[in-house]
């Protein structure tokens, strides 16, 4: 089973600024991976796949990076909206699909 | 628009059964792989099982193997979750969720969750 682990768990940042999320696969899962974000009370939404690649209408802010064992989410400059807990999984060798614990981007 | 609304939560005691049903429209629900996916209260995401729309394929998570049964209707467009022998570990909200066209394991689409509760 693949584990993926996201750090850090709580990220606290202002309203404007620029806001990078780690997730590290304990192997390589190419590009194979997507990020959701989760607002409190609501399910998951899909932002990114293959790494890199937003879905149609998440805004140009939210970015995507890394290959292999490495990832980055960026948010460039945060929006109220932005602030929710944000997950990373990995769908390159499953089952199972795997999820990261997640991280709470919350406002500083 | 893609809706997937789930049905069936509630309170089980531990060694209890329910029966979670997913009913999806706005989209041609026999194209596409689907999946259960929990969250317990106040924890991250683990996803529970696969079904591909010929049924041929399914896959679960080890801990509820033997014990959780997936099936769907595609005459119906919905999506099943058989659940016996419920521990208190398997409480947690159920979410509904489709595979996206270009891979069965990116989860473009979910539904509100059901919440299951398993406690004496």
């Amino acid at each position: 089973e693949i584990v993926m682990t996201q750090s850090p768990a709580t990220l606290s940042v202002s309203p404007g600024e620029r806001a990078t999320l780690s997730c590290r696969a304990s192997q390589s899962v190419s590009s194979n991976l997507a990020w959701y974000q989760q607002k409190r009370g609501q399910a998951p939404r899909l932002l990114i796949y293959g790494a890199s690649t937003r879905v149609t209408g998440i805004p140009a802010r939210f970015s995507g990076s890394g290959s292999g064992t490495e990832f980055t989410l960026t948010i460039s400059s945060l929006q109220s909206e932005d602030f929710a807990v944000y997950y990373c999984q990995q769908y390159n060798n499953w089952p199972p699909i795997t999820f990261g614990q997640g991280t709470r981007l919350e406002s500083k | 628009e893609v809706q997937l609304v789930e049905s069936g939560g509630g309170l089980v005691q531990p060694g209890g059964s329910l029966r979670l049903s997913c009913a999806a429209s706005g989209f041609t629900f026999s194209d596409y792989n689907m999946n259960w996916v929990r969250q317990a209260p106040g924890k991250g995401l683990e996803w529970v099982s696969y079904v591909i729309p010929t049924r041929t394929t399914i896959y679960y998570t080890d801990s509820v193997k033997g014990r959780f049964t997936v099936s769907r209707d595609n005459t119906k467009n919905s999506l099943y979750l058989q659940m016996n022998s419920l521990r208190d570990e398997d409480t947690a909200v159920y979410y509904c969720v489709r595979g996206s066209w270009s891979s069965g394991g990116i989860f473009d689409y979910w539904g509100q969750g059901a919440l299951v509760t398993v406690s004496s």
